[in-house]
């Protein structure tokens, strides 16, 4: 199975603050990572598939990068609605995802 | 528009067993690889299990392989998840989920809401 590990576990900031997250696999996904959002109480909702490409209707502030092992997602500008908890998930193999971060207000 | 709308969760004793059910509209459904996903109470997000469109393929997590099956009917659009021995560590959230592509392994652009499932004596 193929570990995801997310870091950092928590990031506190400021509304139009830039965020950076981070995920690191414990094997290389050949790029097959997504990112999701999660806001409380909302089932996930699907940010970046495939490291880079942006889903349907998400904003241009989310952007995704890397390659092998290790990806980030960054905010350029946080915006009230994006305080949520972010899941990173490889499909190289079967499923699996990382622990999330949570992008909470300082 | 997408709607993933799962129901059969409830509150049930350990080593019963539970269907949970997800109703699609809004696309083609037969066309469409499917997944479910859980998330137990206060924690992160864990992969199931995941079929084909035609149904003739399907996988499922190590931690539910032998115990939950995940099942389609393309005539009514419906997604099943058949729980066999429930414990008290199934408890959680679960989401049905629809794939990008035809491919049952691809990333995930829909979400249900989630049906609630409670393992408890």
């Amino acid at each position: 199975e193929i570990v995801l590990t997310q870091s950092p576990a928590t990031l506190s900031l400021s509304p139009g603050e830039r965020a950076t997250l981070s995920c690191r696999a414990s094997q290389s996904i050949n790029n097959y990572l997504a990112w999701y959002q999660q806001r409380p109480g909302q089932a996930p909702r699907l940010l970046i598939y495939d490291t880079f490409n942006r889903a349907t209707g998400i904003p241009a502030r989310f952007s995704g990068s890397g390659s092998g092992t290790d990806f980030s997602l960054t905010i350029s500008s946080l915006e009230p609605e994006d305080f949520a908890v972010y899941y990173c998930q490889q499909r190289y193999t079967w499923p699996t995802f990382g622990p999330g971060t949570k992008v909470e207000i300082k | 528009q997408v709607q993933l709308v799962e129901s059969g969760g409830g509150v049930v004793q350990p080593g019963t067993s539970l269907r949970l059910s997800c109703a699609a509209s809004g696309f083609t459904f037969s066309t469409y690889g499917m997944q479910w996903v859980r998330q137990a109470p206060g924690k992160g997000l864990e992969w199931l299990a995941a079929v084909s469109p035609d149904g003739s393929d399907e996988h499922h997590a190590d931690s539910v392989k032998g115990r939950f099956t995940i099942s389609r009917d393309n005539s009514k659009s419906a997604l099943y998840m058949q729980m066999n021995s429930l414990r008290a560590e199934d408890t959680a959230v679960y989401y049905c989920a629809k794939t990008s592509s035809n491919w049952l392994n691809d990333a995930l652009d829909f979400w249900g809401q989630g049906t609630m499932v409670t393992v408890s004596s």
